[in-house]
């Protein structure tokens, strides 16, 4: 099974360009990396998915190198209302008995 | 507003009760995934049912169980309830049944006291 770390915490200010990096040693061949933003009192929020080298949306960009045993979350000149916690999600159940599995989180607080 | 509705949004209970949370997915979508988030474990997939049938396990304690009926919603069962499962319970759904490749969309979640 892919066991997923994330730092539990990061500071940023605002305009600055903020990493996030998500380990995942065991990922499987058919695992797929996720990564979503939760608000408090909310549902988690689908930010960008990928499965090798790098993505790119209107929000964030995600680099996953060659071994896939990390994945990290870009987000550029973050504002305030990007404050929040971020999870990696790392599975595949394309497969029946696949596994999906959530990393513990990074909350991200965004200073003025 | 994600699409994905959860009710009842607040449930108190005793311990060794039984209790039923309920999701109805997006419209279309044909997966729906339950998921526990507590402050000691985080967020922890519990189970997937895609159009009727069971899909995929995570870490479902046996006093829970779960079914998706055929107009898709779903509903999760916890019995035996204990002061440990206190948590948010989120549902959320996908178009087909490859969760993990696919983007989830998640409910508001129902937060479950027990006492």
């Amino acid at each position: 099974l892919a066991k997923t770390t994330q730092p539990i915490s990061m500071d940023s200010y605002e305009g600055q360009e903020v990493n996030i990096t998500c380990s995942h040693n065991n990922i499987a061949t058919n695992d797929y990396i996720t990564w979503y933003q939760q608000f408090p009192s909310q549902g988690p929020r689908f930010i960008i998915q990928g499965y090798k080298t790098k993505v790119t949306n209107e929000v964030a960009s995600l680099f996953i190198p060659a071994d896939r045993k990390s994945s990290t979350l870009s987000l550029p000149r973050v504002s305030l209302s990007d404050t929040a916690v971020y999870y990696c999600l790392v599975g595949d159940t394309s497969n029946q008995g696949g596994k999906l599995i959530f990393g513990q989180g990074t909350e991200l607080s965004v200073k003025p | 507003d994600s699409g994905v509705t959860q009710t009842p949004k607040h449930l108190i209970t005793a311990t060794g009760q039984r209790v039923t949370l309920r999701c109805s997915p997006r419209s279309g979508d044909l997966s729906v995934y339950w998921y526990q988030q507590s402050l000691d474990q985080g967020l922890q997939f519990l189970i997937q049912y895609y159009n009727g049938e069971e899909r995929a396990k995570g870490n479902i304690l046996e006093r829970f169980s779960a079914q998706q009926f055929p107009d898709l919603h779903s509903e999760l069962n916890l019995s035996s309830l204990e002061l440990g499962d206190s948590a948010l319970y989120f549902c959320a759904s996908s178009r087909g049944m490859a969760g993990g490749r696919e983007t989830q969309y998640f409910g508001p979640g129902t937060r479950l006291l027990v006492l």
